[in-house]
């Protein structure tokens, strides 16, 4: 069975930092792999996916992800963070054709003035 | 695009009533719809799947009987908490999956609160 590992609950940075979330997953085969952003009492709003290629994918708001498959992660990554940034970030997996996801537990960024 | 949407966005109820929640898919077709339910401090976690024209697949340990999908068109499914109790008050979470694009979309969520 598909399980993703987001090792961080909670992660706090200053305004300006850079900014490294992890996710590790465990699929046997090449998944489909996504990174969502919740903000409180909303929807998720999908950040970035990747599914195959290049393994750096970039996606909205400033935010890459690279997939690493010898080490089985797919860090969601941003150069610099701003406070709107502040939200809870899911990692999830899919591999099969009608979409089915495995979560993430998720990470809670604080972002710092 | 790939806009989903949800009504209502809350809605409280005494226990004992019941409560429809739609999801649409506002500018794609949908043959799979999902349902979530979230709890404070929590992930998501998928009560079923919903296929246009077929029956809803449950997840173990979810009440079919109590929650009841029904995914009528490509653009809409519908999930109706049957004889609500406190218990059940939730965020409960929609998704839409767009096939061409093998993603799932988000619906912006319905806060539930049975009293």
């Amino acid at each position: 069975a598909q399980s993703v590992t987001q090792p961080d609950i909670h992660i706090t940075v200053s305004e300006g930092a850079s900014l490294e979330l992890r996710c590790n997953y465990s699929y046997g085969a090449t998944p489909y792999l996504f990174w969502y952003v919740q903000s409180p009492g909303q929807g998720l709003q999908l950040l970035l996916k990747y599914f195959s290629g290049d393994t750096l994918v970039q996606g909205i708001k400033g935010f890459e992800a690279e997939f690493k498959r010898s080490q089985s992660s797919f860090n969601l990554r941003k150069p610099s963070v701003h406070w709107s940034d502040a939200a809870e970030y899911f990692c999830a997996s899919g591999g099969t054709s009608y979409g089915k996801l495995t979560f993430g537990q998720g990470t809670i960024l604080t972002v710092h003035p | 695009g790939a806009v989903v949407s949800q009504h209502p966005s809350r809605v409280i109820c005494k226990s004992g009533t019941s409560v429809k929640i739609e999801c649409r898919s506002l500018d794609f077709q949908a043959t799979t719809m999902f349902w979530y339910r979230q709890f404070p401090k929590q992930s998501l976690m998928l009560m079923a799947t919903s296929n246009e024209g077929s029956k809803a697949t449950y997840e173990q340990g979810v009440e079919k009987d109590k929650f009841l999908i029904n995914h009528a068109s490509l653009t809409l499914s519908t999930l109706t908490v049957t004889s609500a109790h406190p218990e059940d008050s939730s965020f409960y979470i929609c998704s839409a999956h767009r096939e061409l694009q093998e993603t799932q979309y988000f619906g912006p969520g319905t806060r539930l609160l049975v009293l």
